[in-house]
């Protein structure tokens, strides 16, 4: 069964901390996706990798395929940063298999 | 266009009442999916358009739920028979290729209410 985990569920932190969200997935993944969910629904695709590392600005993703497990830095955290982050998991076709998000909540 | 666009943004519609939710891709993309999330839930996958094909449609949940898409482009997801577990955010989204090697696209999705 394809699976793909989250945690923590829910983060609060200050601003300017450091925040990593955790995704670890079952055997088989082909791609894995981190997604920001901002309040009132709208989705933003923030990264597709399948091996290595990315960086965007102050995110950074990586993905460890031995320990399948993948995780979502930010650097220098903004109020503007709270938003739910989702990762999914491409397991060869396309249905897509979404971890239960992880909402972050930066404190000014 | 320049983004994926959903329409309407909002629904409320009494139950029994059947309703279509339009999804306008990013032009040029062949693949697009259409996924729900329900209040306070993860999203859930419907079904996956390549072209004008739907392979798999295995996420519908029943056969109230329909959908088609139309010259590689507009697709639209109807639901007959409302009912008030209907009650979500109906996304739609597309990539260039297959989605789960591509980046993917959402629309800023179709709140439906069923009252």
């Amino acid at each position: 069964k394809n699976e793909v985990e989250q945690s923590p569920q829910n983060l609060t932190a200050q601003e300017g901390e450091f925040i990593t969200i955790n995704c670890s997935y079952s055997v088989g993944i082909s791609a894995l996706h981190w997604l920001q969910q901002h309040p009132g629904g709208g989705i933003v695709s923030l990264f597709m990798l399948s091996s290595g590392k990315k960086k965007h600005g102050r995110l950074i993703a990586t993905i460890n395929i031995q320990e399948k497990h993948s995780s979502l830095h930010i650097t220098a955290s903004h109020p503007r940063d709270s938003a739910v982050y989702i990762c999914a998991g491409g397991f060869g076709n396309e249905k897509l298999t979404f971890g239960t998000g992880t909402r972050l909540t930066i404190i000014p | 266009g320049a983004g994926v666009s959903q329409s309407p943004s909002n629904k409320v519609t009494e139950k029994g009442k059947d309703v279509e939710l339009r999804c306008d891709p990013i032009s040029g993309h062949t693949a697009l999916y259409w996924y729900r999330q329900r209040l306070g839930q993860g999203l859930e996958f419907l079904i996956y358009f390549q072209g004008n094909s739907a392979p798999d449609k295995s996420g519908l949940p029943s056969d109230r739920f329909s959908a088609e898409r139309t010259g590689e482009s507009v697709s639209t997801l109807t639901i007959q028979r409302t009912q008030q577990e209907d009650s979500a955010v109906y996304l739609c989204a597309s990539s260039s290729g297959t989605g789960f090697l591509n980046t993917i696209y959402f629309g800023e999705g179709s709140w439906l209410t069923v009252v």
